[in-house]
């Protein structure tokens, strides 16, 4: 079926070492969120895409969305300790209503000091 | 500004018995989420309501599972009987309206539900 697939599934990264995460879909997708979630806790969204080749930046993370629309990349520059966590995509589906997400597997992040 | 509220954050309890999961979404949010997480199969939609009535319930595992929505302010999640593979973690989730794009989805902290 339908459904948005991360890689990689771990990531392990030197601190201050730079790193990318990946969103891929083989539908096309109206829409990106994403979410961290930190060791114990619970995901808190981080930024929205919507369109083709969007870039979005906070601080040292930079978002974007493909051209086509099937795929989406988080990359995080200068990797401190406070990036650890899992961070996840999702998106709503095509045929799927409402505010209804399908969320990614997760990249899973752990930075070595 | 109070975020979504569960209850209660942890929960052991024997197989056989009932379980009551309890959310209090954010004030003004149209949909409300129930999810569960698992190391083996991640983060997996339980089932939604939009304006307290469930819209799509299709992840919900079983007769066992049950979902509720009396009033936009309270939501349950009902195991019955719980089964020691229920063990995960459940959060619920609420957000406003959808537009163009989808709205950001508030989460809580979840209750860890443990099943002896």
């Amino acid at each position: 079926g339908q459904q948005v697939m991360q890689i990689p599934q771990y990531q392990h990264v030197q601190e201050g070492e730079d790193f990318t995460t990946y969103c891929n879909s083989s539908t096309t997708l109206s829409n990106i969120q994403w979410y961290k979630q930190r060791p114990g806790g619970h995901p808190v969204f981080l930024i929205q895409l919507v369109k083709s080749g969007e870039v979005k930046k906070q601080k040292r993370l930079t978002f974007q969305f493909g051209e086509a629309k099937k795929n989406s990349s988080l990359h995080i520059t200068a990797t401190q300790t406070t990036d650890v966590g899992t961070y996840f995509c999702a998106s709503r589906l095509p045929d799927t209503a409402g505010n209804k997400l399908t969320f990614g597997g997760g990249t899973r992040v752990l930075v070595k000091p | 500004d109070a975020g979504v509220i569960q209850s209660p954050r942890h929960e052991v309890t024997e197989m056989g018995q009932e379980v009551t999961l309890r959310c209090k979404p954010i004030s003004g949010h149209d949909y409300l989420f129930w999810y569960r997480q698992t190391m083996m199969r991640g983060l997996e939609l339980l089932i939604y309501f939009n304006n307290n009535v469930p819209i799509d319930d299709s992840g919900m595992p079983e007769d066992r599972f049950s979902a509720k929505m009396p009033n936009a302010s309270f939501s349950t999640l009902k195991i019955q009987p719980s089964e020691p593979r229920d063990s995960a973690v459940y959060f619920c989730a609420s957000s406003l309206r959808a537009g163009v794009g989808n709205q950001p989805q508030h989460f809580g902290d979840g209750t860890r539900l443990s099943i002896l």
